[in-house]
């Protein structure tokens, strides 16, 4: 089975202070490449990283990084000097390809609040 | 485009009207997918396009719901005798194919009353 999971449905952060999100996953395949979403209220899902499993090191992106343990399938979110503008829904996702095909799968997301 | 562009933005339907949601792709991008989000969950996936070759329909709840992309370009996902439990954002995504990073349009939400 492929799965996601986001094991904190909501989080709640001071501005300017640092937090990490987490996502695990199950998946049989060896190539695949992971993500983490961000869907403010507009709807507009916004890529804010992107991983491939094949690569040790982790992503980062400007303020976002990722801690990626592929033995545990785990693919946590950290979020340094949080931005009132970063709360939003932040889903977790894993993007395999089989027979010529793409699926992205997500979790069901976290809501992260920053606290002015 | 500048992104992925859907419309309508919203759709109202009544029970057993058939709908029809447009998605535009960004220009150049191979893959196309379209996905559903119901309130307060994460998007599930439908279907999913190479150019004009609907590769995947593995996501598709039902034989109410048909998806096409003749050109390779604009897709439409269309939904026959709608009911209640379709409410739902409709979302569309596009990639380049290689990099393997997928735009979403702002997606349509529909309501089926």
């Amino acid at each position: 089975a492929q799965t996601v999971t986001q094991s904190q449905p909501e989080m709640s952060v001071q501005e300017a202070e640092t937090v990490t999100l987490s996502c695990t996953y199950d998946t049989s395949e060896n190539n695949y490449y992971l993500f983490w979403y961000k869907q403010p209220p507009s709807r507009q899902m916004i890529l804010v990283i992107r991983q491939e499993a094949y690569k040790q090191q982790n992503a980062t992106e400007n303020r976002f990084s990722v801690n990626f343990q592929k033995a545990a399938k785990s693919f946590s979110l950290k979020i340094s000097d949080s931005q009132l503008g970063d709360t939003a829904m932040y889903f977790c996702a894993f993007m395999i390809t089989l027979g010529g095909s793409e699926k992205l799968v997500f979790g069901k997301g976290t809501k992260l609040t920053v606290n002015p | 485009g500048a992104g992925v562009s859907q419309s309508p933005r919203y759709k109202v339907a009544k029970r057993g009207q058939d709908v029809a949601l447009r998605c535009d792709p960004i220009s150049g991008h191979v893959s196309l997918f379209w996905y559903q989000q119901a309130l307060g969950q994460g998007p599930e996936f439908l279907t999913y396009f190479q150019n004009e070759a609907q590769l995947d329909k593995s996501g598709l709840p039902s034989d109410r719901f048909f998806a096409e992309r003749p050109e390779g370009s604009v897709s439409t996902l269309k939904i026959q005798r709608t009911q209640q439990e379709d409410s739902a954002v409709y979302l569309c995504a596009s990639s380049f194919g290689i990099d393997r990073k997928a735009f979403f349009g702002q997606g349509t939400r529909l309501t089926v009353v």
